[in-house]
């Protein structure tokens, strides 16, 4: 069964640094997509980016961007010059690429992101 | 309105009430989820709905009932809950099809539950 893990719980940066969060993931599959979702006090699940694990390029947001590493199965998000609207938690989440209806997205723990003024 | 919206926003409920949560959808999507969020847990995935046929039922208690009456509205009818029912109840949905890119969800601001 597909896994997916942020091993930070919680995670605190200077306002105008750059963070990295970490997430990894177990599959045995080769096509999938790999998200990086953002809930912040509104509680309103925001998407921030997303990787299709058939491209080798990594994904870029303006401010943010991951660092894709499928052997490893490594999907970490980098937020540079931090702001306080980053403040939230942050999932990862994995989603099978497939033709069946019942495939579904699978969500990390997340990682409560707090940004110091 | 645009988007996912959810109704209401908290909920407090006594153990042998009967209450609903409603969602709404103006994306025009073909799929809606209920997702259970609750502390220092995973996104738990509860019902989804294809074109209005639900095609996922992750073991549920039955105290969770769901409706789908069209594509745009989704119910979740709650009745003799537990305390442990308590979370945050989110709503999304998305545009299901077999073509790139993946569908992304989109969520509602979900709805609080407190079960006495």
């Amino acid at each position: 069964a597909q896994t997916v893990t942020q091993s930070q719980p919680e995670m605190s940066v200077q306002e105008a640094e750059t963070v990295t969060l970490s997430c990894t993931y177990d599959t045995s599959e080769s096509d999938y997509y790999l998200f990086w979702y953002k809930q912040p006090p509104s509680r309103q699940m925001i998407l921030v980016i997303r990787q299709e694990a058939y491209k080798q390029q990594n994904a870029t947001e303006n401010r943010f961007s991951v660092n894709f590493q499928k052997a490893a199965k490594s999907f970490s998000l980098k937020i540079s010059d931090s702001q306080l609207g980053d403040a939230a938690m942050y999932f990862c989440a994995y989603r099978r690429w497939g033709l069946d209806r019942d495939d579904k997205i699978i969500f990390g723990k997340g990682t409560r992101l707090h940004i110091l003024p | 309105e645009t988007g996912v919206t959810q109704t209401p926003r908290h909920l407090v409920m006594g153990m042998t009430n009967k209450k609903s949560l409603k969602c709404e959808q103006h994306l025009g999507h073909n799929a809606m989820y209920w997702y259970k969020q609750s502390a220092k847990k995973p996104l738990e995935l509860m019902f989804v709905y294809n074109f209005k046929e639900q095609t996922e039922n992750n073991s549920v208690p039955s105290r969770f009932s769901p409706e789908c009456p069209n594509s745009s509205h989704l119910f979740l009818h709650l009745h003799t809950l537990q305390p442990e029912d308590s979370a945050l109840y989110l709503c999304a949905s998305s545009q299901d099809s077999t073509s790139r890119p993946a569908n992304v969800l989109t969520f509602g601001a979900g709805s609080r539950l407190t079960v006495l």
